[in-house]
């Protein structure tokens, strides 16, 4: 595997499951980043990590839940969604968060419908 | 906050021919960066192009050219020779110098390149 990746690419749930998003990196990276992408709203920044550590939180409801184990793997916990939480969640990363030079490395997202 | 503003939701062009894709933008501050990222059907985001505010000269690479009028805060992108591969969602993003490596997207626009 190489780059970022985002398992699943699909998900389907109901407003009272709990699902999680899961994205890799494989690019030494220490800073990781959660988007949401939605139909009528451009991309916005849900969360940011650098070197594990939790630096920017945008105002996200509290049903999204983030975790980073370690500076590789980035998790985003979910649980009673509602249906305009359905979009593309896209997951990056980059060198260290603070620099603007550090390029961000996008995945392929997760399309999310919450029924 | 800043905002940016893609006030074309779509666009096609002729394969060969050129394409300029507008963007503005709204900040107070002034030591900042500008990015354009492609985001082609299905496939992940990549960065096509960033600009320095400080910078008077226009950014390059390859094909893809921005004009960037700093007074007027503008921030174009220029597709010279399109190729087919170019079709995909085009992305605006601002990042403030102290911002912590947090982009803010436009809307996007999706160009469409014919054969």
């Amino acid at each position: 595997e190489t780059g970022v990746t985002q398992t699943p690419r699909h998900l389907v749930m109901g407003m009272t499951n709990k699902k999680s998003l899961k994205c890799e990196q494989h690019l030494g990276h220490n800073a990781m980043y959660w988007y949401k992408q939605s139909a009528k709203k451009p991309l916005e920044l849900m969360f940011v990590y650098n070197f594990k550590e939790q630096t920017e939180n945008n105002s996200v409801p509290s049903r999204f839940s983030p975790e980073c184990p370690n500076s590789s793997h980035l998790f985003l916990h979910l649980h009673t969604l509602q249906p305009e939480d359905s979009a593309l969640y896209l997951c990056a990363s980059s060198q260290e968060s603070g620099d603007p030079y550090n390029e961000q490395f996008f995945g392929p997202g997760t399309r999310l419908t919450v029924l | 906050a800043q905002t940016v503003t893609q006030s074309q939701p779509e666009m096609s062009v002729q394969e060969a021919e050129t394409v300029t894709l507008s963007c503005t933008y709204d900040t107070s501050e002034s030591n900042y960066y500008l990015f354009w990222y492609k985001q082609p059907p299905s496939r992940q985001m990549i960065l096509v192009i960033r600009q320095e505010a400080y910078k008077q000269q226009n950014a390059t690479e390859n094909r893809f050219s921005v004009n960037f009028q700093k007074a007027a805060k503008s921030f174009s992108l220029k597709i010279s020779d399109s190729q087919l591969g170019d079709t995909a969602m085009y992305f605006c993003a601002f990042m403030n110098n102290n911002a912590g490596n947090m982009l803010t997207f436009g809307g996007g626009t999706r160009l469409m390149v014919k054969p």
